[in-house]
């Protein structure tokens, strides 16, 4: 049984830089949702897929931050310039649409570091 | 906008005590509730959840029950263990129907428990 992974599990990078991390979910899920979770904080909601639709956005979300999910299965999230404020864990999850509760299952996160 | 508000940390207690972790809600409609927990090192795992007022849900010895009239969603275990150390998240969710299917997070309650 595979769950959420993601790819990388670290990544530090030079402000300026631009960084790429994929999520794979769990392969019947339709649903995909990237998060970032700030040390000592919740994970806050950036954005989610029904499958390769983007259906929603959070204003966390800048302009220097793109996610895709070209054939609704794998997912990648880029941040282009990044700053020292984009330092934090980067959380995907995964869903099925036709769930009663909407239970998300949570990968082990990619943790960044701009420095 | 909904919100999650839960008891700040940290919490220490002595193996055996009696555990509670606050939890109260601002949501319209009827937005379904979770606990969820992080280990050391381990990603977020759903603990358990209500989807309606008056539901408890359980796991592993912990409880909560969905109090409508009074927003709360609090979490309890009559006797922790040190295994029980970690970060727990109070959460809800809009409702599966709901194009707006995010869940919003509370910052989290580190429990540590002293054998």
């Amino acid at each position: 049984d595979t769950g959420v992974s993601q790819d990388p599990r670290h990544k530090i990078t030079k402000r300026g830089q631009n960084v790429t991390f994929r999520c794979d979910p769990i392969s019947e899920h339709n649903r995909l949702y990237w998060y970032r979770q700030t040390l000592g904080q919740g994970p806050e909601f950036l954005t989610y897929f029904q499958n390769e639709a983007q259906l929603e956005k959070s204003r966390l979300l800048s302009d220097r931050f793109s996610a895709e999910r070209p054939k609704g299965s794998f997912s990648t999230l880029e941040i282009q310039r990044t700053e020292q404020g984009d330092s934090a864990m980067y959380l995907c999850a995964s869903s099925l649409r036709d769930s009663s509760y909407n239970e998300q299952f949570f990968g082990p996160g990619t943790r960044l570091t701009v420095l | 906008g909904n919100s999650v508000t839960q008891m700040e940390g940290p919490v220490t207690l002595s193996e055996e005590a009696f555990l509670t972790i606050n939890c109260t809600y601002t949501a319209t409609g009827y937005p379904s509730l979770f606990w969820y927990v992080q280990y050391p090192g381990e990603g977020l795992q759903l603990l358990l959840k209500a989807t309606k007022a008056d539901d408890k849900g359980s796991n592993k010895g912990f409880e909560a029950t969905y109090r409508k009239e009074t927003t709360s969603f609090h979490l309890e275990k009559g006797s922790v263990q040190v295994s029980d150390s970690a970060v727990y998240f109070c959460a809800l969710s809009e409702g599966p129907y709901s194009s707006a299917s995010k869940i919003i997070f509370g910052s989290g309650t580190r429990l540590s428990i002293r054998p």
